[in-house]
Parts: structure tokens; sequence; C-alpha cells
């Protein structure tokens, strides 16, 4: 079926350190979101990716979309405890949103 | 302020009896979803409306049943057909047009317990 792979499924990290979590698909994907959830909370939207080789900021983090539109990677500079989380990727595929298991950070201080 | 309110926060049952999760928005979306998250398994979609009146089964419906009479409402009823009901749910909605499309507003969760 339809899958979107995400890896790693835990990173534990000292703060300061860089973080990246990556996604995969064994198809093309529309576009993909990412979203972050605090432990606790829920799934709260960060960014979309729309086109082929796409690079978005937000402050410390990056975001990539691959030339091929199948795979996408996150990435964090210099970790902070305020980081902490899972964060998920989702991919739109034939209309519908397809979620990565996940990456959960932790940040010792 | 405009959101997702998702109730009861937590919720109790013993096996073999019903219950219904309320998702209500105000934010003037279109369509609305359930999620069911298990530790280490994501976000596995259960049933979502595009419109009104009308509603489609996601990958895991089985022992789930849901109602759209109103824009705003989305309940969802994990009845006693589900084998393994213990799970956090997630409402969510979009909407389906402008730059904002398909991104989805979550709401706080309802985390529901079998006993």
């Amino acid at each position: 079926g339809q899958q979107v792979m995400q890896i790693p499924q835990y990173q534990h990290v000292q703060e300061g350190e860089d973080f990246t979590t990556y996604c995969n698909s064994s198809t093309t994907l529309s576009n993909i979101q990412w979203y972050k959830q605090r432990p606790g909370g829920h799934p709260v939207f960060l960014i979309q990716l729309v086109k082929s080789g796409e690079v978005k900021k937000q402050k410390r983090l990056t975001f990539q979309f691959g030339e091929a539109k199948k795979n996408s990677s996150l990435h964090i500079t210099a970790t902070q405890t305020t980081d902490v989380g899972t964060y998920f990727c989702a991919g739109k595929q034939g209309g519908k949103l397809i979620f990565g298991q996940g990456t959960e950070l932790s940040v010792k201080p | 302020d405009g959101g997702i309110t998702q109730s009861p926060k937590y919720l109790f049952r013993k096996e073999g009896q019903n219950v219904t999760l309320s998702c209500e928005q105000n934010l003037n979306h279109d369509a609305m979803y359930w999620y069911r998250q298990d530790p280490g398994q994501g976000l596995r979609l259960i049933y979502y409306s595009q419109i009104v009146n009308d509603f489609q089964k996601g990958d895991i419906a089985e022992g789930y049943s849901v109602s759209r009479e109103k824009k705003e409402s989305f309940p969802l009823t994990v009845t006693s057909a589900q084998k393994n009901p213990t799970a956090f749910y997630l409402c969510a909605s979009s909407t389906k047009q402008g730059t904002g499309a398909n991104v989805l507003t979550f709401g706080a969760g309802s985390r529901l317990t079998v006993l």
C-alpha cells in the first residue's frame, strides 16, 4: 500500500547538536507537509513544500524536498530544549495525505 | 479564537461499550478528518469528510462510524466491533482552497482507554 517511511524513529541529542529526520516515498508526492507534536500535545503544522528541489527555512529549521519529489528532510541546527517533540512528515499521494511514523527528538541540556 | 474542540479529553470505557468522541470546529473548514495515533505508528486515517452529509472510509475504518450532519461537527463512534480501541484519537480539519489548502489543523485529542 501507500507508505511514507520516516527515519530515525528516535533521536537523542545534546543541546547544541544538529538533528535531521528523513522521509522517503516509493511514489511521487504532490507535496509534503511537516508537523511537530510536543509531548502530550497535538500535531501542529510547520511547513508545506510543493516544488521539486524546494528548500525552505524557518530560523534554525531547514526543510528540503527532493528533486524527484519522493523524499524530504528536516534539519535543525543547534538544537534547543524547546525543539523536543515528535516530527512528522506527511506526503500527498493521489489526493490522500499519508503520514510517516514520526521521529521523536529528545534534547539533553 | 478559531479552532477545533475535542471532547472528552480522557475517556474510560468497558469492553463492549460504544463510545462517541466529539469534534467541533469554528474555522469554517469544509473537510474534517479522524486519525488514530498509536506509539511508533504515526497517524492513521479512520474517516474523512469533504462536505456535509458525505464521508469516506480511511485506512482503518473497521469498527468505527461517523456522521457529518453539520459543517462544524464530525463525531466519531468507536463501536464494540473495534478490536483494539485503546488509543489517542485526533480530529482535524482543513480548507480546500487557497494557500492553506489541505493543511491540517488538529484538535487537542481524546485519549480512550478500554478496561
